[in-house]
């Protein structure tokens, strides 16, 4: 069974600009979670999506974003990018019956 | 809200030593606990998990991990660690079954000398 795929691998932005980051879950896998991770505050998390549905958000501000389609694969989009976006964005995919997460590689996003 | 130390930023060990790494969580009832490890350049790769039941839970790549309510405790274990052990370590908690916000330690760098 094929993993979490995550597109694309990396990313360069110049400040200001904005992204789409794709995430495709495992197949039968109806609940999306996207993670930040960054040197300096680690594993924070984004937003879980579930059918289509925002279920939980984290702290972060609106310019992050996301949706999930009623294939389950998810998009996040991060608007008005700041250097402090630079990071690995992991998007986890589970069942949605119990919160077992599978991560996928992650996009590496940088901002010049 | 729940909260994950992992007191050991990083620790060295010989191959074919012992490994323990530590993990500490912050939540009032029973959590649900998670080991993941992470290979440079990576994602998280899920090395088990702790719902409820049996409080030594065995993994993946010969990993084992233990469950203690009264430390508040849930440290990761392998008998004899192998070069490819080298990669960063993630204790993570959700507070239950539906809560897929997982809240994250700092990590465990471990390097594998030979």
């Amino acid at each position: 069974k094929a993993g979490v795929t995550q597109t694309p691998r990396y990313l360069i932005k110049t400040r200001g600009q904005q992204v789409t980051l794709s995430c495709s879950p495992i197949s039968g896998h109806r609940s999306v979670s996207w993670y930040q991770q960054t040197p300096g505050q680690g594993l924070q998390f984004l937003f879980e999506y579930f059918s289509e549905t925002q279920r939980n958000k984290g702290n972060f501000p609106g310019r992050f974003s996301g949706r999930q389609f009623s294939n389950s694969r998810s998009e996040m989009n991060v608007s008005t990018l700041e250097l402090g976006d630079s990071a690995l964005y992991l998007c986890a995919s589970s069942f949605g019956t119990s919160n077992e997460q599978f991560f996928g590689p992650g996009t590496r996003l940088t901002v010049l | 809200a729940q909260s994950v130390t992992q007191p050991d930023i990083h620790i060295t060990v010989s191959e074919g030593a012992s490994l323990e790494l530590r993990c500490n969580y912050s939540y009032g009832a029973t959590p649900y606990l998670f080991w993941y490890v992470q290979s440079p350049g990576q994602g998280l790769q899920l090395l088990l998990k702790y719902f409820s039941g049996d409080t030594l839970v065995q993994g993946i790549k010969g990993f084992e991990a233990e469950f203690k309510r009264s430390q508040s405790s849930f440290n990761l274990r392998k008998p004899s660690v192998h070069w490819s052990d080298a990669a960063e370590y993630f204790c993570a908690v959700g507070a239950n079954s539906n809560d897929y916000k997982l809240s994250f330690g700092a990590g465990t760098t471990v390097t594998v000398r030979a």
